[in-house]
């Protein structure tokens, strides 16, 4: 059970619009640390698709969004297209006694109909 | 150019031990803290262990404590992570990655995985 809640499916058409929720609490994403996703190509490693709940790296088309409020965040896909059909997965950090740690959501697969 | 290559996956039987490497290059390895993660098959990204840019502080997910040790050579470039008593469900592809400046920057690169097979 992952600590982070991610919708395990998310499906559109070419062209539209879909998003992507990841919910935490108040011991993650909820103390404000930031929201971070990853992009999972089939038979990959993942790659950073958002950084800092809403900041694309080099190389990451502006079809691709995130927001975060409270205790969640988004990820939102505008444009689909079928290159665009992964596992997508977010990530943040969680206090413990030891320091803040990397936590991770379940993962959404992304399917292009 | 930044990269991230794991080695020494393989099979080792129920109880056995295995020592990944993780050789950076691209980039000032003594300055980034470093990260395991880990994908059974089919499953999704499990957060194994961390190290701290000089290997200071470490941090061990609860399913691998006791049982594995990350540790780094940063006169090496090279990440490990030494597991033990390892179990059928350790097996998985292992990711090294590293983690930028802040913890606003997430795990910016990843290399490419391990496969580590657990069976007898």
């Amino acid at each position: 059970q992952s600590v982070l809640t991610q919708p395990p499916s998310v499906s559109g058409a070419p062209g539209q619009r879909v998003t992507i929720s990841c919910t935490g609490s108040s011991s993650n994403i909820g103390a404000g640390y930031d929201v971070h996703w990853y992009q999972q190509l089939p038979g990959t490693a993942p790659k950073l698709l958002i950084y800092g709940n809403s900041n694309r790296p080099s190389g990451v088309p502006d079809r691709f969004s995130g927001s975060k409020s409270g205790t969640s965040a988004s990820l939102a896909i505008t444009g689909l297209q079928a290159e665009d059909e992964a596992d997508y997965y977010c990530q943040s950090y969680d206090s413990s006694l030891s320091g803040p740690h990397v936590v991770f959501g379940g993962g959404t697969k992304l399917t292009v109909l | 150019e930044v990269q991230l290559v794991e080695s020494g996956g393989g099979l080792v039987q129920p109880g056995g031990s295995l020592r990944l490497s993780c050789a950076a290059s691209g980039f000032t390895f003594s300055s980034y803290a470093m990260h395991w993660v880990r994908q059974a098959p089919g499953k999704g990204l499990e957060y194994v262990s961390a190290i701290s840019s000089n290997g200071g502080s470490t941090y061990y997910a609860n399913s691998v404590k006791g049982r594995f040790t990350i540790s780094r050579d940063n006169s090496k470039n090279t990440l490990y992570l030494q597991m033990g008593s390892l179990r059928a469900e350790d097996m998985a592809v292992y990711y090294c990655a590293r983690h930028g400046y802040s913890y606003g920057l997430g795990l910016d690169y990843w290399g490419q995985g391990t496969l580590v097979t657990v069976s007898s």
